[in-house]
């Protein structure tokens, strides 16, 4: 089982539309979390660190579930600028903040 | 400020060749990292750098060799290059962020290096 698991998607949303991505980690003894988006063949670029049991920033809500071990991204009125794979991540808070990154869920927004 | 910067951004090797992937950050951070994604895949962790003068293997180090040649500057270096090592190779930085009782590490990415071996 891999540590940080993602639905891969793809999910095809029109413009306008709510998404929410799902996320589950193994690795009980993780303290912070992070979403990043990664547009096509560029670098991934931080989109939203997870404190406490979520945080919110315009359209972007990030919500933890420490019990169940999952975190969430929910994307209010999508924008086609919103297309990109969005990647989960968890790390520790100690030893270099040493992360695992998902594998990516894609998201295309549709005019 | 040029943030994370990765030299090449392309390269073609053959089979048992060696080259460096070379990073430099200007964020004076002291964690850097050096990851791998293959398609469709997310970033795996070769080899990390918690400050200047330690290195630590991450999830897939084999084939590997890291520098961290002083507080801005993380080499990677592949001694023989196989065709398994054809990949996007990723450079990253971080600090430790502060927020209430909680301690992260937002991680800075380079542009990455396309390498293909052949």
């Amino acid at each position: 089982r891999k540590e940080v698991e993602q639905d891969p998607g793809p999910f095809n949303v029109p413009e306008g539309a709510t998404v929410a991505f799902n996320c589950t980690y193994s690795n009980s003894a993780s303290q912070s979390f992070f979403w990043y988006r990664q547009d096509c063949r560029k670098e991934p670029k931080l989109l939203m660190s997870v404190y406490s049991s979520g945080n919110e920033d315009g359209r972007f809500t990030a919500q933890l579930n420490r019990a169940s071990q999952y975190i969430s991204l929910l994307i209010r009125d999508s924008k086609l600028s919103d297309s990109a794979t969005y990647l989960c991540v968890g790390g520790g808070n100690t030893n270099a903040g040493k992360s695992t990154f998902g594998d990516g869920t894609t998201l295309t927004v549709k005019p | 400020n040029a943030g994370v910067t990765q030299t090449p951004k392309f390269q073609v090797l053959k089979t048992g060749q060696s080259m460096t992937l070379q990073c430099a950050q200007d964020m004076n951070h002291n964690s850097m990292y050096w990851y791998r994604q293959d398609p469709g895949m997310g970033l795996r962790l070769i080899y990390y750098s918690a400050s200047e003068g330690t290195t630590d293997k991450g999830e897939v180090p084999n084939g590997y060799n890291v520098s961290r040649l002083n507080k801005r500057e993380f080499s990677l270096r592949l001694e023989s290059a196989a065709p398994s090592q054809t990949s996007v190779y990723f450079c990253a930085s971080s600090d430790p962020r502060t927020s209430g009782s909680y301690r992260a590490y937002e991680q800075y990415f380079g542009p990455g290096t396309r390498l293909t071996v052949t």
